[in-house]
């Protein structure tokens, strides 16, 4: 069956320091990843998209890196900061289909 | 401000109740998206219209139903209510429907008693 699995822990790190969270999907072919970022009681921000026919995209002090081989997305924020403190959700687009959502990885970063 | 207005923000009712969720797209988005979120399931998509039909379909209840009107305005309709359908409803828009950024409300936050 289809899945998409996002670091299933909440990720705790030190303000400064790069946050690398990951997504891995099965039975997938999609031809974008997008990366979102939710805060508690908001609805979810797109941050990043990324092709399948790319390695990896930049934006500020995000870094989006797609491996259709491992079937992986890593999404990392360098010189994190407490602000960066919400959960990220990773999502696939398959064509034909709408986009699927991960269950998102809670970031907490400590000052 | 993604631009995308939901309305009502919150909604306490009772079961077995029918109640309406409405959405207003950001200016210039022909798609509409509908997502129940909850603790343990996540962000799930409902359905999806664009340009006034309905264009993708996910687990959606039969008891839920959702229309686009010629404003592009969305609603989503949901009947007999149960306790488990207790969740945050969230609208998404895009121009297109191809795997675009979507844009997201700040929910409906929907509570059966």
């Amino acid at each position: 069956s289809q899945k998409i699995e996002q670091n299933s822990e909440a990720l705790n790190i030190q303000e400064g320091k790069t946050a690398t969270l990951t997504c891995n999907y099965t039975n997938y072919s999609p031809a974008y990843l997008q990366w979102y970022r939710q805060d508690p009681g908001r609805g979810p921000v797109f941050l990043l998209l990324i092709r399948e026919n790319e390695k990896e995209k930049r934006k500020e002090r995000l870094k989006v890196t797609f491996d259709t081989t491992l079937k992986q997305s890593l999404f990392h924020i360098t010189a994190s900061q407490p602000a960066d403190s919400a959960t990220y959700l990773c999502a696939l687009y398959q064509a034909g289909t709408a986009l699927i959502f991960g269950k998102g990885t809670t970031l907490s970063v400590s000052s | 401000d993604s631009g995308v207005t939901q309305t009502p923000k919150h909604l306490i009712t009772a079961t077995g109740q029918r109640v309406t969720l409405r959405c207003s797209p950001r200016s210039g988005d022909l798609s509409v998206y509908w997502y129940q979120q909850s603790l343990d399931q996540g962000l799930q998509f409902l359905i999806q219209y664009y340009n006034g039909e309905e264009r993708a379909k996910g687990n959606i209840l039969e008891r839920f139903s959702a229309q686009q009107f010629p404003d592009l305005h969305s609603e989503l309709n949901l009947s007999s209510l149960e306790l488990g359908d207790s969740a945050l409803y969230f609208c998404a828009s895009s121009v297109e429907t191809t795997g675009q950024p979507q844009h997201f409300g700040d929910g409906t936050r929907l509570s059966i008693l």
